[in-house]
């Protein structure tokens, strides 16, 4: 089946700094990679959706220069906190489509939590 | 706008029982719907997708229904397990929106004692 990567599975950082949280798809290649963000006892909400080789597409009330998004091949999409703070403390996990029925394939997620 | 939303928010059987989650969607123009499976602190798995066009799919003790006229779907677990203890999402694509796009719901929370 189709496997997607996060790296790191979880991070601890200080206020302001930045975090890089890189999605991979191991066995297939997407052009099309979300990034999902779930606080707990909520469900995932949608944060944007990366194509590949063009810019992303954010979901309404996410801040594009706070959370930057690069998918700079098939397999690979990175999401960039910057200058994080407490709230940004979240998890986080992204998805690669298949061409198959658009299906969505998820990463393990990344647990950020900022100080 | 789209809405998810999954009955009961939690619920917990005794090993052996065949169980049913609920899932109910407002907006019946879907392009697909998803059933996945979320442990605490983990990424998601995906259990089945069905197709607008489909009624039903299985996989082993697992069986999803779609009456999208209705905006429903039912995850049917037969002969639970205490390994089935996770979190069950049903997520929906809009036909017309963002193909990628899911919808999810709140989750089951689901707890199988032995």
């Amino acid at each position: 089946g189709a496997v997607v990567s996060q790296h790191p599975s979880w991070v601890i950082c200080k206020s302001g700094t930045s975090v890089k949280i890189e999605c991979r798809s191991l066995d297939f290649q997407a052009t099309t990679m979300f990034w999902y963000r779930q606080f707990p006892k909520q469900s995932l909400m949608l944060m944007a959706t990366s194509n590949e080789g063009s810019k992303a597409t954010y979901e309404q009330g996410v801040e594009k220069d706070k959370f930057l998004i690069n998918h700079a091949s098939l397999t690979l999409s990175t999401l960039t906190v910057t200058s994080a703070h407490p709230e940004d403390s979240s998890f986080y996990i992204c998805s690669a489509e298949t061409r198959r029925f658009n299906e969505q394939f998820f990463g393990p997620g990344t647990r950020l939590t900022v100080l | 706008k789209q809405e998810v939303t999954q009955i009961p928010a939690a619920l917990s059987v005794p090993e052996g029982e065949n169980l049913v989650l609920n899932c109910s969607f407002t907006d019946s123009a879907i392009y697909n719907l998803q059933w996945f499976r979320q442990d605490p602190g983990k990424g998601l798995t995906s259990l089945l997708l069905i197709q607008s066009s489909q009624r039903e799919q299985t996989s082993g003790r697992l069986n999803a229904s779609l009456d999208k006229s209705s905006g429903r779907s039912t995850l049917y677990i037969a002969a639970s397990q205490p390994g089935d203890s996770a979190t069950y999402l049903c997520a929906v694509v809009n036909y017309g929106g963002s193909q990628g796009n899911l919808i999810f719901g709140k989750g089951t929370k689901l707890s199988v004692k032995p």
